[in-house]
Parts: C-alpha cells; structure tokens; sequence
C-alpha cells in the first residue's frame, strides 16, 4: 500500500492550455474525491466518485474542468482553457467508508501564467 | 447549507502545554462524521481524529481529543502536550449524510504555532 498518488506533482502552463492531472487512490477504495486549494484556505470540494461513477459535481467544477474514473480505478481532472484563477492545489483522497477518514495524496501545484 | 465554522485563525502555545483550536458546524443530516486534518507545510493532510454523530463518547487518539458538543453543534480539538512539531494547519472537516451525498467540507482552518 504506497497510499494515494498524485501526478505531476507541480505542473505550470500558459493561460488557455488544456491540463491533465491523474489520481490513483489506494487500491481497495472505492470513493474518490478531488479538492481544490488555494493559499490559505481549507480544502473546497470539487467531485465525487464510487466506484466508476460521479455521483455529485460541485458547482465550482465548470464546463471547463472535467473528471473521469475508468473502471473505478485511477482517475484524471482536466481543466481545458486554463485561466489564472485555476492557479491551486489540486488533492485527491480516496476512502473505502464514508464514516471514515479520506487519504489524501500531496497534490498538484498548478500555476497558470 | 451544510457549513464548518473555525473562528481562530492563528493561534499559539507555549511548547508542552494544552491548546484547544475550536470547530461549530451546521447540518440538518441526522448521521454525519467530523474530522480533523493537520497540514504542515508540506502540503500533505493528515488525519488526526474522527467523531460519528451517534457517537456517545468523545474520540481520543493519542495526545489529540475531540471535544463533541452535539447540541452545540461543536467539535473543538484538544492537543495535550504540544510539541514544536505540531505548528501546522489545522482543519476542522465534516462529511455530510445522506442527503449531502458523503462529501467533506472543510472550515478555513486555523494556524497553530508551538514556541519553544
């Protein structure tokens, strides 16, 4: 059990570029969830999976980001026509039982210039 | 709305003495989880405590307790002992019931800092 993964760890791109992070949560968790974070601010939440399923979107997730899990495993976060205010921390966590605590990855700086 | 409130944004501790960093949420769900999440600099979260709702004693786990005050709608974190090593960020975090469909939310947080 290597615990959640998260990559690219940093990723820095230009305004209006497509950008794609992937998550693979702990093997035998079948909720996973994606949080963005900004300096100074608790985690916000962004979307949820069980299993292969989204099962509720934040509305802070905006035609622009999309997220996917095939085959309930790993999953990936794309955000097309990347702005400025994209620039946070993007946390992955995955859990095997809602009453129970997530596991976090470290998550990926982004940084729109 | 489902809500965590954390009023103290920094805090400080002289370094072996007892700190509570304090936590109010708003829910209408019946079931729901609290937890607490420390996050050093180093960006990862890690879990520290968790309260059930239907839980009728307060949780403990090692040096850190949960200070659950269900009609308050309160959940305080207790660190006995404080070590130089717990200046960090602290969240407070709920994860809503049924009808919030079992995500998290997190409060703003609050910023400890132990001296020596």
């Amino acid at each position: 059990d290597t615990g959640v993964s998260q990559n690219p760890r940093h990723k820095i791109t230009k305004r209006g570029q497509n950008v794609t992070f992937r998550c693979d949560p702990i093997s035998e968790h079948n909720r996973l969830y994606w949080y963005r974070q900004t300096l100074g601010q608790g985690p916000e939440f962004l979307t949820y999976f069980q299993n292969e399923a989204q099962l509720e979107k934040s509305r802070l997730l905006s035609d622009r980001f999309s997220a996917e899990r095939p085959k309930g495993s790993f999953s990936t976060l794309e955000i097309q026509r990347t702005e400025q205010g994209d620039s946070a921390m993007y946390l992955c966590a995955s859990s095997l039982d809602p009453d129970r605590r997530a596991f976090f990855g470290q998550g990926t700086r982004l940084t729109v210039v | 709305a489902q809500k965590i409130t954390q009023t103290q944004p920094g805090m400080f501790v002289q370094e072996k003495e007892a700190v509570t960093l304090d936590c109010t949420y708003d829910t209408s769900d019946q079931s729901y989880g609290l937890f607490w999440y420390k996050q050093p600099s180093s960006g990862e979260m890690i879990f520290l405590i968790y309260q059930g709702s239907y839980d009728e004693q307060n949780a403990t786990e090692g040096r850190y307790s949960l200070n659950f005050q269900k009609a308050r709608k309160s959940a305080n974190l207790v660190i006995s002992a404080s070590q130089l090593g717990d200046s960090a960020m602290y969240f407070c975090a709920m994860r809503e019931g049924d009808t919030g469909g079992f995500k998290t939310i997190f409060g703003a947080g609050t910023r400890l800092f132990v001296k020596a």
